[in-house]
Parts: structure tokens; C-alpha cells; sequence
């Protein structure tokens, strides 16, 4: 499976200031997605990365608060924007190619102060 | 939309025990998936089913996929410490690109 590597893994920071959280995969990957898990729940889907266009977002995340890049088949950002303490959580990076099973990054564990 | 429902949300076995986890769909699937969660880690992969009334083994853990496509379980035989941590399952529907994940069933093992 593909090897995905999402810096930073952990941060702590201010609150109304901005992180981007980017993601990278070791070969070509079909669907990049987002996703958010916090403490002890599961995983919400934030949006699709879309190579070279507007990531599709689901319902109740917006991109003004979390605009996506997706550049190329193996790189994409997600920036946590305006953070309040209410966005703490881990943001996760997951791939898929073809039928294939999807797989995950490591992480991103988010504390806001 | 597509739900994907698991239950329990807690289990607590002494080590040795067996253990389940069950999902269900409100829809039919394409797929489902199953991953594994260690504390302060992130989703691990661990087997896709596909075809309806499949079964699959890794080791002790036994993977089944419902005649309907629309529910799914994973068995632990004999749990041991190092299961512990969260399973999720995760289906497909048919034709679709999105994963809906369930909301996991958190394993604890008692040596």
C-alpha cells in the first residue's frame, strides 16, 4: 500500500490563527480525502481533495474554514483556519486508488488554545 | 443518506474471552472495510469483504460480510492485550467514491 506522510503531527496553537496540514504520498493516488476524529469519536469525512479543481466538501464544513489544495495525484493540503478551541481534534489524510481499500496518514493532532 | 451503524460501543473481556463487533448498513454495499485503532495511533487496514455471505480469516480474527451486503461482523477469538484499541468498520455503496466509517467499538482487554 501507499506510504503517506502528513506534517505536522502535532501542533498546539493560538487561537484565530491558521494551520496547514499537508500530505504526502509516495506514489500516485486516484482520491485523496480528509477527515476530522475527535476525542473518542469517529471518523468524519471532511471533504474529497479534487486534483486541479474545488475540493467537494460534506455537509457542515465549508472552505473558507478549511480550504484544500490538491496540486498533483500525490500532494495535498488542508488548512484549519480562524481555529477556536472547538476545532482541536485529529485531522487525518486518507488515500484510495482503484477498488483498493483506503489507508491513512498518521495524523495530525490539533490542540487550540 | 447512507448510515453505517456498530455496536457495541464498549466492550470490556478478560484476556482469553472472545470478542464481536457488529455493522450495519442502511443501504446495500459495494464493500466494507474493517481497521484498527491502537490508542494515540491513527486507522490501521486490516481486510476488505466484497462478496456477499464471504468470510475471511487473519489469525484469530474471523471477518464475515452478510448475504444481503448489508451488515458485517468481526470476531476475535481468544483476545489477548494487544487488541485492544478501536475497530471500525467502513462500507462503500455501489457505485459510490465515499467511505461512510461506523462509529467503532472500543476493545478492552484485561490481562
Amino acid at each position: 500500500s501507499a506510504v503517506i506522510s502528513q506534517k505536522p503531527s502535532r501542533d498546539i496553537c493560538q487561537r484565530g490563527t491558521s494551520l496547514t496540514i499537508q500530505c504526502q504520498v509516495d506514489s500516485q493516488v486516484t482520491m485523496m480525502f480528509w477527515y476530522r476524529q475527535q476525542p473518542g469519536q469517529s471518523l468524519t469525512l471532511i471533504a474529497t481533495a479534487n486534483q486541479g479543481s474545488e475540493a467537494t466538501y460534506e455537509s457542515g464544513f465549508v472552505i473558507d474554514k478549511f480550504p484544500i489544495s490538491r496540486p498533483n495525484l500525490t500532494f495535498s493540503t488542508l488548512t484549519v483556519s480562524n481555529m477556536s478551541p472547538e476545532d482541536s481534534s485529529i485531522y487525518l489524510c486518507s488515500v484510495r486508488s482503484g477498488g483498493q481499500p483506503q489507508h491513512f496518514g498518521d495524523g495530525t493532532r490539533l490542540s487550540i488554545l | 443518506g447512507q448510515q453505517v451503524m456498530q455496536i457495541p460501543q464498549y466492550q470490556h473481556v478478560q484476556e482469553g474471552e472472545d470478542f464481536t463487533t457488529y455493522c450495519n448498513s442502511s443501504t446495500t454495499l459495494s464493500n466494507i472495510q474493517w481497521y484498527k485503532q491502537r490508542p494515540g495511533g491513527h486507522p490501521v487496514f486490516l481486510i476488505q469483504l466484497v462478496k456477499s455471505g464471504e468470510v475471511k480469516k487473519q489469525k484469530r480474527l474471523t471477518f464475515q460480510f452478510g448475504e444481503a451486503k448489508k451488515n458485517s461482523s468481526l470476531h476475535i477469538t481468544a483476545t489477548q492485550t494487544t487488541d485492544v484499541g478501536t475497530y471500525f468498520c467502513a462500507g462503500s455503496n455501489t457505485g459510490g467514491f465515499k467511505t461512510i466509517f461506523g462509529a467503532g467499538t472500543r476493545l478492552f482487554v484485561k490481562a
